[in-house]
């Protein structure tokens, strides 16, 4: 079983529609992090969190929400679905104990999301 | 803000040959990270560095930090098949312990 989990895998939607991606994580990681990836722009970080209270805007933030209920759990929310949101979408978590004081990456396997 | 470019967008390769991608970034890096993306999955981390000129391998692939901390190179010596895929590089700048700056990434195909 995948470390990071991420639901639902393949999303499509209409433009106006609410939307939860979900993201679980057996690793015990207390920061976890949702990018969003596009062709050709690599990955860009929307918001993460460092631990339950911690909720932090990355580069991109506008027209998206987040909710940490867990240490183990981090979903990301579109409030109000558009068409220029259709991209994939990694959950992440690190351990900054872990080696070095910056951790590395671990990704999930992604959420394809489509708006129309 | 910090930016992370990364050349070149695209690396098509016959199978043996060497691959170089490169980043650089606008401000001086604490560590910089790298990633392999298999098409249809995620990033994977591959390697850290974190000192002026360091340079480390794994297998046929050699990794370098500029003496200035601002650059980095990954080399993979004849190309193989599974080699396929897009490599990111990933900066941090000092005392922002939570910003991985992802470049866009080199996409290498290699034909067998």
């Amino acid at each position: 079983d995948a470390d990071v989990t991420q639901t639902p895998r393949n999303r499509i939607t209409k433009t106006g529609k609410r939307i939860m991606l979900e993201c679980s994580q057996t690793k015990g990681h207390d920061r976890m992090y949702w990018y969003r990836q596009d062709p050709g722009l690599g990955l860009r970080l929307i918001y993460y969190s460092f631990d339950v209270k911690d909720i932090n805007k990355g580069e991109i933030s506008d027209g998206y929400s987040v909710s940490r209920q867990a240490q183990a759990k981090f979903s990301l929310s579109l409030e109000s679905a558009i068409p220029n949101q259709t991209a994939l979408y990694f959950c992440a978590t690190s351990d900054p104990t872990q080696g070095s004081s910056t951790g590395e990456l671990f990704f999930g396997e992604g959420s394809r999301l489509t708006v129309l | 803000g910090q930016q992370v470019m990364q050349i070149p967008q695209y690396q098509h390769v016959q199978e043996g040959e060497d691959f170089t991608t490169y980043c650089n970034s606008s401000t001086t890096l604490s560590n910089i990270q790298w990633y392999k993306q298999r098409p249809g999955g995620h990033p994977v981390f591959l390697i850290q560095l974190v000192k002026s000129g360091e340079v480390k391998k794994q297998k046929r692939l050699t990794f370098q930090f500029g003496e200035a901390k601002k650059n980095s190179s990954l080399h993979i010596t004849a190309t193989q098949t599974t080699d396929v895929g897009t490599y990111f590089c990933a900066g941090r700048v000092a005392g922002s312990n939570y910003k991985l700056t992802f470049g866009k990434g080199t996409l290498l195909t290699v034909n067998p």
